[in-house]
């Protein structure tokens, strides 16, 4: 069975500051492959990043970073210098046993107030 | 490159009548998905195909909803009679399946749909 968990269901920061929303899964599986979805007013989902189980190294693209830890079982996703436009409801997913079925979080929604 | 194309974006029926959502998958992409958000339950995966074929369609609520893929450019998820619960927004994705690989889902804009 897989698990992904955001505990954070809301979070509010003023523009410009820094923040994470956390993100802890369980799998049986050694080979498993974890996402971040980003879904703003609008509606849609949007894409922002896919790892798998063997990549370890943290990522970073523009003000967006994302932190693997297997030790802890967690992907967290930081935002630096938030700014309103990344306001929305964040999703972190899991895919394991070699499956394309996708269990989603329960979503943190991040309030950027100006 | 066009994305996950869906219709009607909006679809307010009554209840007791049938809705039909239609979607187009990312041309080349070999897998889809039909997905439901609420504000209860979240994001649920309601049926999965690949190459065409059902794969799993565990999380389809009951007999009143049904899907089909006639080919790899078209898919249709029928809700009859529709009830007020199944007021949701309703999500198709599609990817490319490489074995075991855990592919990227991509997501269209969704249907919203309303039973009064």
């Amino acid at each position: 069975a897989q698990k992904v968990t955001q505990a954070q269901t809301e979070i509010s920061v003023v523009e410009k500051e820094d923040v994470t929303l956390d993100c802890v899964y369980e799998t049986r599986d050694t080979t498993y492959y974890l996402f971040w979805y980003k879904q703003p007013p609008s509606g849609e989902l949007v894409f922002l990043i896919r790892r798998n189980s063997f990549d370890e190294q943290n990522e970073i693209s523009g003000r967006y970073s994302w932190n693997f830890q297997k030790s802890t079982s967690s992907f967290n996703f930081t935002i630096t210098a938030s700014q309103v436009v990344d306001s929305a409801v964040y999703f972190c997913a899991l895919n394991s046993g070699g499956y394309q079925k996708v269990t989603f979080g329960t979503g943190t929604k991040l309030q950027v107030i100006p | 490159d066009a994305g996950v194309i869906q219709s009607p974006r909006h679809e307010v029926t009554e209840m007791g009548q049938e809705v039909t959502l239609r979607c187009k998958p990312i041309s080349g992409h070999n897998s889809l998905f039909w997905y439901r958000q609420t504000m209860m339950r979240g994001l649920e995966l309601l049926i999965y195909f690949n190459n065409n074929v059902p794969i799993d369609d565990s999380g389809m609520p009951e007999d009143r909803f049904s899907a089909k893929m006639p080919n790899a450019s078209f898919s249709t998820l029928k809700i009859q009679p529709s009830e007020p619960r199944d007021s949701a927004v309703y999500f198709c994705a599609s990817s490319l399946e490489v074995r075991g690989r855990g592919e990227t889902q991509y997501f269209g804009p969704g249907t919203r749909l309303l039973v009064l």
